[in-house]
């Protein structure tokens, strides 16, 4: 089934403890991104990623890194999270660009302590 | 800059009742816009894009220029439709989606 998964679900944490979140799509899809939803703001994008070991700064990229070391995978990482990044983050992918349908995955809820 | 805003934050109706979904959007270059739909508890996907032109569920969306609009529209509301609504806006030069804050819309019996 051609889908995009992300890992934990569900998430709670203390401020500073590194985490990552990972996602994975098995559509070979060359653009993957990461956005976060928080009430009131919709959906913000983090960070994008166009193919293998290029990414680039989404509009809310501060705390956050990622790295794209292979085609289906686009882990988001938090250094040193802090409670204003408790949020709902969710991974899409779509074939070649933005203009593409993304396909979203289940969302991870964070909560940072 | 580009922007998309959803003025809606709930849009609450009656089963048959028709349904109108706002969208409005500030971009510079040619806007290509969508529709996601996230309904409860399942992932966020793509309703329609005006690109295509088509009618999904019986929504249609019409690309407004000269009013930069870009609402949804439904004739006769379904209590299946309920769900969260939100309209994007692709930046083709960073190839990104911009997403507006999002319409709760609830169709009650």
């Amino acid at each position: 089934e051609a889908q995009v998964t992300q890992n934990p679900r569900y998430l709670i944490t203390v401020t500073g403890k590194k985490l990552t979140v990972t996602c994975s799509q098995n559509m070979n899809h060359e653009y993957m991104s990461w956005y976060r939803q928080d009430p009131g703001l919709g959906l913000r994008q983090i960070y994008y990623s166009m193919n293998v070991e290029v990414t680039d700064k989404g509009d809310v990229p501060e705390g956050y890194k990622v790295s794209r070391k292979e085609k289906r995978n686009f882990p988001l990482i938090l250094e040193s999270p802090s409670p204003n990044q408790t949020s709902l983050y969710f991974c899409a992918s779509s074939l070649q660009g933005g203009e593409e349908t993304q396909y979203f995955g289940p969302g991870t809820r964070l909560l940072v302590l | 800059a580009q922007r998309v805003t959803q003025p809606e934050k709930l849009l609450s109706v009656f089963k048959g009742a028709p349904v109108e979904l706002k969208c409005n959007y500030s971009y510079s270059g040619s806007p290509e816009l969508f529709w996601y739909v996230q309904y409860s508890r399942q992932r966020l996907q793509l309703l329609l894009r005006h690109i295509s032109r088509e009618s999904i569920k019986g929504f249609t969306a019409d690309l407004n220029k000269g009013e930069t609009s870009f609402h949804l529209k439904k004739p006769f509301a379904q209590e299946e439709d309920s769900a969260m609504y939100y309209c994007a806006l692709l930046n083709t030069g960073f190839q990104k989606l911009v997403f507006g804050t999002g319409t709760r819309l609830l169709v009650s019996p």
